[in-house]
């Protein structure tokens, strides 16, 4: 059984451009979370989704961010215009129920902007 | 000893000390808590659990201990080995809303010396 996968691990955008960051979750799992880590930091939690729904968007900036989690396909989390500060490493986690022990984390995307 | 880095503070040990890694979490609502591990470059992984009606849990080499009237929680690592060097996080379940969302700390370097 695939771990949850991310591609692609480096990305490397410049100021403006858009950013595209794919999640495939483990086989049989219907929760995805995207969490964001600065260096030297914490991850932030930014938005929960299930297949097709947002649960929790609440760490999520309200502009030029996105994500989705359609039926079919990886999840996706789209940062438009990127300035140097969406500078970080994006990690996905999924998990089958939703519940706290069950989340198994992707290697994460590590987006640069120059 | 212990020493505050720029953003994440550092534990050192030598090689088959004993290590106590501290957490002081937020939410006194919070049911539920983890220790992660992550190594660089790479994901965050799962070591151990606890559950807010139990104030010790152990598993191979690892303790947790939660303090709940402090809101405290430590990660102890019993003969600490080279592969222990990582940065360990704290995360605790908040359970709002209805469903489970994962609030983590900001990290402890453990640096192991031969």
């Amino acid at each position: 059984n695939a771990g949850v996968m991310q591609n692609p691990r480096h990305l490397v955008r410049r100021r403006g451009q858009e950013a595209r960051l794919r999640c495939s979750p483990m086989k049989g799992h219907s929760h995805v979370y995207w969490y964001r880590q600065l260096p030297e930091e914490g991850l932030k939690f930014m938005v929960y989704l299930q297949k097709e729904n947002i649960i929790d968007e609440s760490g999520m900036p309200k502009e030029r961010f996105s994500a989705e989690f359609p039926k079919e396909g990886p999840s996706i989390l789209r940062i438009q215009q990127v300035v140097r500060g969406d500078s970080a490493a994006y990690f996905c986690a999924s998990s089958p129920r939703g519940l706290p022990y069950e989340q198994y984390f992707g290697p994460g995307t590590r987006l640069t902007v120059t | 000893g212990e020493s505050v880095g720029l953003h994440l503070p550092t534990l050192s040990v030598q090689e088959g000390d004993n290590s106590i890694i501290n957490c002081a979490y937020s939410n006194s609502a919070s049911d539920y808590f983890i220790w992660y591990k992550q190594e660089s470059g790479k994901g965050p992984q799962f070591i151990i659990d606890i559950r807010s009606n139990m104030d010790k849990r152990q598993g191979q080499r690892v303790t947790v201990l939660l303090n709940k009237t402090v809101k405290h929680l430590s990660l102890q690592i019993a003969a600490t080995q080279p592969g222990d060097s990582a940065v360990y996080f704290c995360a605790e379940n908040t359970g709002s809303g209805g469903y489970n969302k994962l609030i983590f700390g900001a990290g402890t370097r453990l640096a192991v010396h031969p």
